[in-house]
């Protein structure tokens, strides 16, 4: 079946880069497009930004610009998040996830497959 | 970016109940709504997509409806189980945006 796994989780000082991997299992690596998705301590979903795995297409929510950047690496089917110049406000747990079936940009039906979260902890 | 609003913001409800939680997005979004269960320390599930189609393997005391900007998520009799956090999302553009929760205790 169709699975993100996750990397551990990771402590980083303020203005320090972060790199959480989601490795994919399951299905063509390239079908699907692979959205990241925050949620800091006792709050609410934040979607970050989406990639495209089969051409590297990119789009990131306004706020990240200039300090996110998705990767793919097809060849291990893993997909990375890039989270640089860390402030106390970028702690929370981070996830990856895709809708099966869809690679278009905007998930219009959903996330159905999430990774297991990253715990990005910055102090 | 459409502002996702939902109430309420926490709810406390007896195993047995019918609940109804509503969200409502700052433009039409005509039904590209989605509905999410999450629990602590767990990734979100999806629930219903497309403001009232159940996802796979979801028990069908969920349901959902609405269009344009108004929708609701109705959980037919809680089961202990459906105790969590709810969420919407709209899937009609970019960023796509999640409601704020809410949180569904047992009374």
């Amino acid at each position: 079946q169709v699975q993100l796994v996750q990397s551990g989780a990771e402590v980083k000082k303020p203005g320090a880069s972060v790199k959480v991997s989601c490795k994919a299992s399951g299905y063509t690596f390239t079908k699907y497009g692979i959205s990241w998705v925050r949620q800091a301590p006792g709050q609410g979903l934040e979607w970050m930004g989406w990639i495209s795995p089969y051409n590297g297409n990119t789009n990131y929510r306004q706020k990240f610009q200039g300090r996110v950047t998705l990767t793919t690496d097809t060849s291990s089917t893993t997909a990375y998040m890039d989270l640089r110049s860390l402030r106390s406000d970028d702690t929370a747990v981070y996830f990856c996830a895709l809708r099966e079936g869809w690679a278009a940009l905007v998930p219009r039906n959903g996330m159905d497959v999430w990774g297991q979260g990253t715990t990005v902890s910055v102090s | 970016d459409i502002q996702m609003t939902q109430s309420p913001s926490s709810l406390s409800a007896s195993v047995g109940d019918r609940v109804t939680i509503t969200c409502r997005a700052s433009h039409t979004i005509d039904n590209y709504l989605n509905w999410y269960q999450q629990k602590p320390g767990r990734a979100p599930k999806l629930l219903l997509y497309a403001a009232s189609r159940l996802q796979s393997g979801v028990p069908s005391r969920f349901s959902g409806s609405g269009s344009g900007t108004d929708f609701s998520l109705t959980i037919a009799s809680l089961q202990p189980e459906d105790f969590a956090i709810y969420y919407c999302q709209q899937g009609y553009s970019i960023p796509c945006t999640f409601g704020q929760g809410t949180k569904l205790e047992i009374k």
